[in-house]
Formats: C-alpha cells, sequence, structure tokens
C-alpha cells in the first residue's frame, strides 16, 4: 500500500536556530509533494508544492529563504525551517501525490514546538 | 482564490443520530473533493473522495456533491463517540501537477455523545 513517512514526529527548537524535516513516499513514486503547516487554532495553509524537475512553487507568506525545500527524487523530500520563531509553531504535514493515480496521501506530521 | 467554508463550526450528535456537514467552495472549476478527519490535531484520516455530481459512499460516510450550487455535504451515519473528531474539507482540481494544491475549509469540530 501507499505510505507517507515523516520524520520527525515532534522536535522542539529553541527560538532563531532551524531544524530540518523529512518526508518519505513508500509503495509509489511522488511525483509532487506539498507541505503544510498548521498553525495553533488553525486550519492547514500550504506553505509549497514541489514537482520534481520543475521549479517550487511557494504560496504568499511564505518563501524559500524561510522554508528551503529539496525534493531530489519521486520518493523523498525535506523541508527546513529556518530561524524558527514562535509563529512558526504547529504541525507540518507532507502531501504526496501519486504519479500514476493522482492520489495525495499524507503522513503524520512533524509537530514543532518553539521555546 | 479559491475559499472553502465549513459550517457548522462545532456540531454535538448523540449517538447514532445521523450527523451532517456542510461545505461551500468558489472555484467552479473544482473537480477533487475530500474529506479528512483529524483527531487531536494528529494526522490526517481520509474519508471519502468524490470527484463528480452525486453521493459517493464510503462505509458510514456518504459524501454528497453539487457543484452547480458549490456545495459539498458529509453524511455519518450511526455515529459514535469514536468519531469525535475535526471534520475537514479540502477542494482541488484533479489534475496536473500544479494542481496538486488542496485549499483546506477551517473545519467542523463534531462531538458524538453516548
Amino acid at each position: 500500500g501507499a505510505l507517507v513517512y515523516q520524520y520527525p514526529r515532534r522536535t522542539i527548537c529553541k527560538s532563531g536556530t532551524s531544524m530540518r524535516m523529512e518526508c518519505q513516499a513508500v509503495g509509489f513514486q511522488a511525483t509532487s509533494v506539498a507541505w503544510y503547516r498548521q498553525s495553533p487554532q488553525k486550519t492547514f495553509e500550504l506553505i509549497a508544492l514541489s514537482t520534481v524537475n520543475s521549479a517550487i512553487k511557494y504560496e504568499q507568506n511564505f518563501t524559500q529563504e524561510k522554508f528551503p525545500i529539496s525534493h531530489p527524487n519521486l520518493s523523498f523530500s525535506s523541508m527546513t525551517v529556518l530561524n524558527a520563531y514562535l509563529e512558526d509553531r504547529g504541525l507540518y504535514l507532507c502531501g504526496a501525490r501519486d504519479w500514476s493515480s493522482y492520489e495525495q496521501y499524507f503522513g503524520p506530521g512533524t509537530r514543532l514546538t518553539v521555546l | 482564490q479559491q475559499k472553502v467554508q465549513q459550517s457548522p463550526e462545532s456540531l454535538t450528535v448523540s449517538e447514532g443520530a445521523m450527523a451532517s456537514l456542510n461545505c461551500t467552495f468558489s472555484d467552479g472549476t473544482s473537480n477533487n473533493f475530500r474529506w479528512y478527519r483529524q483527531h487531536s490535531a494528529k494526522g490526517l484520516e481520509v474519508l471519502v473522495s468524490i470527484f463528480s455530481d452525486g453521493e459517493k459512499e464510503e462505509g458510514r460516510f456518504t459524501a454528497h456533491l453539487n457543484r452547480a450550487n458549490l456545495h459539498v455535504s458529509l453524511h455519518i451515519r450511526e455515529p459514535q463517540p469514536s468519531d469525535s473528531a475535526v471534520y475537514l474539507c479540502a477542494v482541488s482540481m484533479r489534475s496536473g501537477g500544479s494542481n496538486a494544491k488542496l485549499t483546506f475549509g477551517k473545519g467542523t469540530k463534531l462531538s458524538v455523545k453516548s
């Protein structure tokens, strides 16, 4: 079956430091990976959409300078939160889209706490 | 820009009674609609995906889509206390790389009382 793993599941970092999170698609080839953030009391916002062999497209209010993403192949993506501050806390979800079925599968998320 | 709105914000039903959740969207060209469930700010569990007008049933969960009215609903038959969660509506286009973007509603918090 198609599964998406995210690592780490939970992380705590000090204000001003950076942390990297990973997303692994298993059982299918992910032609695109979308990173979402759910801030406290809010719904999921799209950060960026990464399609292999295409430029990564960031949504308004999110930048490559703040959230650099690497998507080197059809099964792996990583995103770093640089200089994390309180407003960056939340649940970060990775959604990987299967190239053959267009189904999007989500990982369990990485919960970021900023102290 | 796509706008997705859900109602009600919260809903309490008794165990066994039908629960009905609503979702409206603004982009009439959308053709990919999903209902997700989120327990206690954890990851997302997909419940039903629907791509054409009409109904789609997955176990106790039935989605009803009316694209002309920009409306998609979710009905939960015989809800149980374990169904208590936040239910999220997500809308996108089905095909195309750049159209993998899902726009989420803010969710309906469902409480099922025994």
